[in-house]
């Protein structure tokens, strides 16, 4: 079955620095990923829409220019969140629709825990 | 844009008995209906998933019913099992949306040995 990889599962950061995190699709091509973050025992958020070779859209509230997305090949998506502060802290996961599936299936990566100091 | 509501958001059942997670979602132009399994720390599963052309799903212990007039959809685990216990998210998706998916809050099922 279709598999999303995500890494790093865990970073630790110092506020102020960059963090960047990748998500790829294995075994599949995706023009389109998608980006989440969850709060502990909330639900997942949208944050944008990542397109190949395009720029992401982005949802209502969340900066641009605070969580870079790159989406320059099929099978891989990078979130860089920039300056991080304390409040960036959270459980960020992507999915990756299969671009030759017909379906609407989502698969999702594990997740990356980020944690600003 | 969509709004998906769930219910309960905790719910706590007894291992063998039924476990129901109800959605209701806004947009009538909404034609897919996934449903997901998130253990702790996990990625979320994909379990189960409707098209608004079909009323019913079946598989084993889990289907899902909509209600395309009501606009409402639900989750049904039959028999359940300790291992069910986990957070159950149900989504929404708009047809021509390119796919994105809105999410309920989440029910949090507690299987009770």
């Amino acid at each position: 079955g279709a598999v999303v990889s995500q890494h790093p599962s865990r970073v630790i950061c110092k506020s102020g620095t960059s963090v960047k995190i990748e998500c790829r699709s294995l075994d599949f091509q995706a023009t389109t990923m998608f980006w989440y973050r969850q709060f502990p025992k909330q639900s997942l958020m949208l944050m944008a829409t990542s397109n190949e070779g395009s720029k992401a859209t982005y949802e209502q509230g969340v900066e641009k220019d605070k969580f870079l997305i790159n989406h320059a090949s099929l099978t891989l998506s990078t979130l860089t969140v920039t300056s991080a502060h304390p409040e960036d802290s959270s459980f960020y996961i992507c999915s990756a629709r299969d671009s030759h599936s017909g379906a609407n299936v989502l698969t999702f990566g594990a997740g990356s825990r980020l944690t600003v100091l | 844009g969509e709004n998906v509501e769930q219910h309960p958001s905790t719910l706590s059942v007894q291992e063998g008995d039924s476990a129901v997670i109800k959605c209701t979602y806004s947009d009538s132009a909404s034609n897919y209906f996934p449903w997901y399994k998130q253990e702790l720390g996990k990625r979320p599963q994909l379990i189960i998933d409707i098209r608004s052309n079909v009323g019913e799903k079946k598989d084993q212990r889990i289907a899902v019913t909509l209600n395309k007039t009501a606009k409402h959809f639900s989750l049904h685990i039959t028999e359940t099992q300790p291992e069910d216990s986990a957070v159950y998210f149900c989504a929404a998706s708009i047809k021509g949306s390119n796919y994105k998916l809105t999410f309920g809050k989440g029910t949090l099922l507690t299987v009770n040995p």
